[in-house]
């Protein structure tokens, strides 16, 4: 069955970088995007970006853009979301999850981690 | 970036009772080269990910109770629980998936029991 395993809860200061992996199995890797989601507490959800792990093309949210960066491990089935120069506003759980077919249709999600920016 | 609306934000409606949530966009969402509408609804229960229900604006995914089903076209859609079951509360998003990679998801509508 797909599964989208993400990396345990981080606690980082305002400045910092926070990189979450997300290790995929039960399927095809290369053959489906990952998008990363994320949700600050008691809000909605809001698109960061996606990589294709086929060949790592990646295109990213513009509110985002330059303090994101996502890449992938074909050899472990592993893609990370590095966000840089962390804020309060960053204060949030990040999803990973699988495209359902280079559609944007987001078919399985992961459990989340949770990313608490604190001095 | 298209921006999606949902209205209400909240309803609480009885046990086997209809819940109707509302989903606008700022622009069309109708894709015409094959007639599909880009508009996709999830259910996210209190503590757990987001879960995948209907997709093209009306096709139930893999697995969903035929209770929900999806409407609409062009920039109004519906999410309709035909009969509320408890494990059904829970907040519901609706996503567009027309302007890609720019994908937009509404604000959330909480379901709760009356």
């Amino acid at each position: 069955q797909v599964q989208l395993v993400q990396s345990g809860a981080e606690v980082k200061k305002p400045g910092a970088s926070v990189k979450v992996s997300c290790k995929a199995s039960g399927y095809s890797f290369n053959s489906y995007y990952i998008q990363w989601v994320r949700q600050a507490p008691g809000q909605g959800l809001e698109w960061m970006g996606t990589i294709n792990p086929r060949d790592g093309s990646t295109r990213y949210a513009e509110n985002l853009q330059g303090r994101v960066t996502m890449t992938r491990d074909t050899s472990t089935n592993t893609v990370y979301m590095e966000l840089s120069s962390l804020r309060s506003e960053d204060t949030a759980v990040y999803f990973c999850a699988r495209d359902m077919g280079l559609s944007y249709i987001i078919d399985y999600w992961g459990l989340g981690t949770l990313v608490t920016v604190s001095s | 970036d298209i921006v999606m609306t949902q209205s209400p934000d909240s309803l609480a409606v009885s046990l086997g009772e209809r819940a109707t949530i509302n989903c606008k966009s700022s622009q069309s969402v109708l894709y015409n080269s094959n007639n599909k509408n880009c508009l996709a609804w999830y259910q996210q229960k209190p503590g757990q990910s987001p879960k995948l229900l209907i997709y093209g604006a009306s096709t139930r995914e893999f697995g969903v109770p035929d209770r929900f089903s999806g409407s609409g076209s062009g920039t109004d859609f519906t999410l309709t629980i035909s009969s509320l079951q408890a494990e059904d509360v829970a907040v519901y998003y609706c996503q567009q998936y027309y302007s890609t990679p720019r994908i937009t998801f509404g604000p959330g509508t909480k379901v709760d029991i009356k």
